[in-house]
């Protein structure tokens, strides 16, 4: 089964760090772009980041540049956030999402066609 | 960035109800468009990609259109499990960037 797990989430201070997993089974994860989507409380959906299958390029929402890093590890089959600086504005679900490449209506495109569960993050003193 | 603006963010409609979500580009983006689903505690779920293609293993029922900056989501006939949250999202460019989402609620 394709599936994807997260862990660490966790209730945290302002100005403290996180690390999260994400855990991929069922399917080749060194094939994939791998992105983390979070979402705030009865809000929507945010992209934050995401990585290239080598872990070569990787590219950030402004909100969290120089604040979160995201990782790979391949020959673990797992992605990684590590999450600095942590402010009460990051409380939030966080998804990992894997990136498909699809062609249809004459382009070639990505969307997010496997997502985990998600964990939580809360930012609170 | 690309802005994605969807109309309207909440709609109350009816079981065998058509239904007609909107999504809109602050700049043109082609058909680089998907949408979801997402039910309240569960992750997103892919609906559509490429602004009209629909996924594997998604029902009939929806469809999508549009290109450039206007798109439309389409569900001909309201079952009862689709009363959730629709998103779109671009895939023009980075950052990926998704709409504020509709919620469907039953009427």
């Amino acid at each position: 089964e394709v599936q994807l797990v997260e862990s660490g989430g966790a209730l945290v201070q302002p100005g403290g760090s996180l690390r999260l997993s994400c855990a991929a089974s069922g399917f080749t994860f060194s094939n994939y772009w791998m992105s983390w989507v979070r979402q705030a409380p009865g809000k929507g959906l945010e992209w934050v980041a995401n990585i290239k299958q080598d872990g070569s390029e990787k590219y950030y929402v402004d909100s969290v540049k120089g604040r979160f890093t995201i990782s790979r590890d391949n020959a673990k089959n797992s992605l990684y956030l590590q999450m600095n600086s942590l402010r009460a504005e990051d409380t939030a679900v966080y998804y990992c999402a894997r990136a498909h490449y699809y062609y249809g209506s004459g382009i070639r495109t990505d969307a997010f066609d496997i997502w985990g569960q998600g964990t939580v993050v809360t930012v609170s003193s | 960035d690309i802005q994605m603006t969807q109309s309207p963010s909440s709609l109350s409609a009816s079981v065998g109800d058509r239904v007609t979500i909107t999504c809109r580009a602050s700049q043109s983006i082609s058909s680089y468009l998907n949408w979801y689903q997402q039910k309240p505690g569960k992750a997103p779920k892919l609906l559509i990609y490429a602004a009209s293609n629909l996924q594997s293993g998604v029902p009939s029922r929806f469809s999508g259109s549009g290109s450039g900056t206007d798109f439309t989501l389409t569900i001909s006939s309201l079952q009862p499990e689709d009363f959730a949250t629709y998103y779109c999202q671009q895939s023009y460019s980075t950052p990926r960037t998704f709409g504020q989402g509709t919620k469907l609620e039953i009427k």
